[in-house]
């Protein structure tokens, strides 16, 4: 089984609609994130979170919300999508590097392509 | 401003040759760690290696090796005995300062397509 899964893998919707992404991770890691990857601009930090208490804002968080369930879960909700919000989005976790140098590898999961009409 | 630069949108490469993929950034931070992600047509990111700032030697994991130029902010990474599944896209990452900055920036990428 992977160690980070997203559910849906694909969804199309319209806009206007309330859209949830989910994130589950079998690694143990403490910290986890929300990209979304558009062409010709790499992947765009939108929220992350060290912990179950712990949720920051990141790049673009405008339009998104989330909530982090528990340590194995971590999901972003589009209140209100709209077509510019048509993106591939990655979850992401890590643990703590041991050098305390940023060292801290992140892990993806598979993507979710989000089509939003 | 632009912290992470790959100034190849695509590259091409014979099988069984080498290839380097160009990454400069921009920091004014002592302490950051670069990273290389491959993207293959299936849309996951893959970890490929790391290189911390004070690391004294290059970065290397099997095929892979990280050729880190700290003076001149380059952090190219080198592909050896290219394969087949080698084409992808690649993205250059950076992050910042201590652990508890989560600000990492990624490159636009660049395509690389391997040749029977």
């Amino acid at each position: 089984d992977a160690d980070v899964t997203q559910t849906p893998r694909n969804r199309i919707t319209k806009t206007g609609k309330r859209i949830m992404l989910e994130c589950s991770q079998t690694k143990g890691h403490d910290r986890m994130y929300w990209y979304r990857q558009d062409p010709g601009l790499g992947l765009r930090l939108i929220y992350y979170s060290f912990d179950v208490k712990d949720i920051n804002k990141g790049e673009i968080s405008d339009g998104y919300s989330v909530s982090r369930q528990a340590q194995a879960k971590f999901s972003l909700s589009l209140e209100s999508a709209i077509p510019n919000q048509t993106a591939l989005y990655f979850c992401a976790t890590s643990d703590i590097g041991t050098s305390g140098i940023g060292t801290d590898t992140q892990y993806f999961g598979p993507g979710t392509r989000l089509t939003v009409l | 401003a632009q912290k992470i630069t790959q100034t190849q949108p695509g590259m091409f490469v014979q099988e069984k040759e080498a290839v380097t993929l160009d990454c400069t950034y921009d920091t004014s931070d002592p302490s950051y760690g670069l990273f290389w992600y491959k993207q293959p047509s299936s849309g996951e990111m893959i970890f490929l290696i790391y290189q911390g700032s004070y690391d004294q030697q290059n970065a290397t994991e099997g095929r892979y090796s990280l050729n880190f130029q700290k003076a001149r902010k380059s952090a190219n990474l080198v592909i050896s005995a290219s394969q087949l599944g080698d084409s992808a896209m690649y993205f250059c990452a950076m992050r910042e300062g201590t652990y508890n900055n989560n600000d990492m920036r990624f490159g636009a990428g660049t395509r690389l397509t391997v040749k029977p």
